[in-house]
């Protein structure tokens, strides 16, 4: 069965620190990860995409890397800021194109000053 | 220009009533998802539509809920006599066709918020 697992479910770090989240997915085969922000009462914004051939992807402040091999992602947020507080969301395609993704519950991230 | 948006922002219904709940997606998007997403939980698919393909309908739970996408753009999510478990924030995205499809971006709209009483 295809799964996206997150952790923590959720985290709560002081303002100017960093922090890393957890994706491990069963999802196969595999065509890309994504990481999505999202925050309350707003729909997921995009942060980064990645195939498999791509072990780290930077946007700003935030970097996902994945290891297709061990099925693992992670998204790191260096020197958070209050506006960071959100949701985010990992998601897996199954396949390549216009077909239905897999979406993890997300972890929630509370930056307070 | 203007993203995804969906209609209403929030409803509130009584258990056996009816609901549409509306999308309209980016200009030029040739393919709609529908999500909907409980309170605590993970975004769960419930249809997607691809150009004048048929739609995947795996995800609907129940033939209470239906969907239509009209002429390629509009479109709108149907509950039946909706229950309680349909409380959830329904969203919806559109899709960029990229030239490598590994890379598509989906944009989601701000949600429907349901209730029902």
């Amino acid at each position: 069965k295809n799964q996206v697992e997150q952790s923590p479910q959720s985290l709560i770090i002081l303002e100017g620190k960093n922090c890393t989240l957890q994706c491990n997915y069963t999802v196969s085969p595999f065509s890309n990860l994504r990481w999505y922000k999202q925050d309350t009462g707003r729909g997921p914004v995009s942060l980064t995409i990645m195939t498999f051939s791509e072990n780290t992807k930077s946007n700003g402040r935030y970097t996902a890397t994945l290891d297709a091999d061990t099925k693992q992602s992670s998204l790191h947020i260096t020197a958070s800021q209050l506006s960071d507080s959100a949701s985010y969301i990992c998601v897996v395609s199954a396949r390549s194109g216009n077909t239905p993704l897999v979406f993890g519950k997300g972890t929630r991230l509370s930056v307070i000053a | 220009g203007a993203g995804v948006s969906q209609s209403p922002s929030n409803k509130v219904t009584e258990k056996g009533k009816d609901v549409e709940l509306r999308c309209d997606p980016i200009s030029g998007h040739t393919a709609l998802y529908w999500y909907r997403q409980s309170l605590g939980q993970g975004l769960e698919f419930l249809i997607y539509f691809q150009g004048n393909s048929a739609p995947d309908k795996s995800g609907l739970p129940s033939d209470r809920f239906s969907a239509e996408r009209t002429g390629g753009s509009v479109s709108t999510l149907t509950i039946q006599r909706t229950q309680q478990e349909d409380s959830a924030v329904y969203l919806c995205a559109s899709l960029e066709t990229s030239i490598n499809p590994r890379t598509d971006t989906q944009y989601f709209g701000p949600g429907t918020r349901l209730t029902v009483l």
